[in-house]
């Protein structure tokens, strides 16, 4: 059974820090998702990463791919406010199948200013 | 319609209630997916749609859960006798591109909240 597991699961930090929010998966898969959730709203797609050292980069947020270490790393760079939400990270089923996506629990961003 | 539609958006229930719950795909996908996240979770899996054909249900958490796209289009999960541990927000969800089988990245709708008393 695949595993997604983020850190930390709530995380508090002040405008224009930096931080980085880790998101490890149990099995074999060459396909990872990074979703921003809003209070009440659906998922917004941030980033697919779809190879061993993939790196993409929006504004203050990058995202990383390390598959040998099955690893992933959402980082962000002077923090402003705006960017509290919950993240997601999901892994794409290895099996070849269709399956969807299994995702982490989130890790709830606060930003204060 | 350009994204992923569901109706309703809130729906309240009395335990023991039958609810039906709709999603309105991206135009044109042949893929569709509904997931479940209860409060404070990430989304989890529960079923699986090629065209009309329903291709994987192992994710639905009991026989009290019934998803159907009879015309591989507009898809209805529906929940009988519903039970408190049901309050959650269903959400369905297109891939990104038109093919069919492997998932890539997916389009959520907005959801639909419910919330058995």
């Amino acid at each position: 059974e695949l595993k997604v597991e983020q850190n930390p699961l709530f995380l508090s930090m002040q405008e224009g820090k930096n931080y980085t929010i880790y998101c490890n998966y149990s099995t074999t898969s060459d396909r990872l998702y990074w979703y921003r959730q809003d209070p009440g709203k659906s998922l917004e797609s941030l980033f697919v990463l779809l190879s061993n050292g993939a790196v993409k980069q929006e504004g203050r947020l990058m995202a990383s791919l390390d598959t040998k270490a099955r690893l992933s790393t959402l980082h962000i760079t002077a923090a402003v406010h705006d960017l509290s939400a919950t993240y997601f990270c999901a892994v794409d089923y290895p099996g070849g199948g269709a399956d969807g996506l299994t995702f982490g629990k989130g890790t709830h961003l606060i930003i204060q200013p | 319609g350009a994204g992923v539609s569901q109706s309703p958006r809130y729906k309240v229930a009395k335990r023991g209630q039958d609810v039906a719950l709709r999603c309105d795909p991206i135009s044109g996908h042949v893929s569709l997916f509904w997931y479940q996240q209860a409060l404070g979770q990430g989304p989890e899996f529960l079923t699986y749609f090629q065209n009309e054909a329903q291709l994987d249900k192992s994710g639905l958490p009991s026989d009290r859960f019934f998803a159907e796209r009879p015309e591989g289009s507009v898809s209805t999960l529906k929940i009988q006798r519903t039970q408190q541990e049901d309050s959650a927000v269903y959400l369905c969800a297109s891939p990104g591109g038109r093919l069919a089988g492997r998932t890539g990245e997916l389009f959520f709708g907005e959801g639909s909240r419910l919330t058995v008393l």
